[in-house]
């Protein structure tokens, strides 16, 4: 079974920083992975997929780049909504499948 | 505009069993894969299984297999999670997901949070 991992699992930073979390997965997964926000006591949101694909409604200041094994989630510009846990998830096409990573807590330094 | 309203908060004791839903709605319920994901308290997120109700196709993960049952009532777009015997282990929310057109889970219900003890 392919396994994801995630760094780091947490990130303290302020309004208006940079942050880069990374996600890993156990073998060759091509661009089958997407990330997920989810809040306090919130469902999660999709925020990418195919890697690197904007899921429609979701801010810009969102990118997601990689392919293979290991990938990356960066938010350019730190806002207040966007203190969250991010999930990295793998997916199959048939039967689905899905895989998340233990998630990455941003929150306020 | 595509709903999923889960069932409400559930406490109950071990041994019990239990059946939650995932009514559906704003979208063709039959041609859409439902997956339901675990969250325990204070973890992340784990995905048990779905089912595509089209022909009730259904697929568990390796974790869950055996432990749960997932249906869909094509009747009323409601998918269902359902278990035989809690375990106080089984406590936490039970998210039901609809995988959309771009592979990937779009959108989910509000979850059910399910407490078991004794």
């Amino acid at each position: 079974d392919i396994q994801m991992t995630q760094s780091p699992s947490s990130v303290s930073a302020s309004v208006g920083d940079r942050v880069i979390i990374t996600c890993r997965a156990s073998q060759d997964i091509s661009n089958w992975l997407a990330w997920y926000q989810q809040k306090p006591g919130r469902a999660p949101r999709l925020l990418i997929y195919a890697a690197s694909t904007l899921q429609s409604g979701a801010p810009s200041r969102f990118s997601g780049s990689g392919s293979g094994t290991d990938f990356t989630l960066t938010i350019s510009s730190l806002q207040p909504e966007d203190f969250a846990t991010y999930y990295c998830q793998h997916t199959n096409t048939f039967p689905p499948r899905f895989t998340f990573g233990p998630g990455t807590k941003v929150d306020i330094k | 505009e595509v709903q999923l309203v889960q069932s409400r908060a559930e406490v109950k004791k071990p041994g019990e069993s239990l059946k939650i839903s995932c009514k559906t709605s704003g979208y063709s319920f039959t041609n859409y894969w439902i997956a339901w994901v675990r969250q325990m308290p204070g973890k992340g997120l784990e995905w048990m299984g779905g089912i595509y109700p089209g022909d009730s196709d259904t697929t568990y993960s390796p974790s869950f297999q055996g432990l749960v049952t997932i249906s869909a009532d094509k009747s009323t777009s409601t998918a269902y999670l359902q278990w035989s015997r809690l375990k106080a282990s089984d406590t936490a929310i039970y998210y039901c997901a609809r995988r959309g057109s771009t592979w990937y889970i779009e959108d989910w219900g509000k979850g059910t949070t399910v407490t078991v003890s004794s």
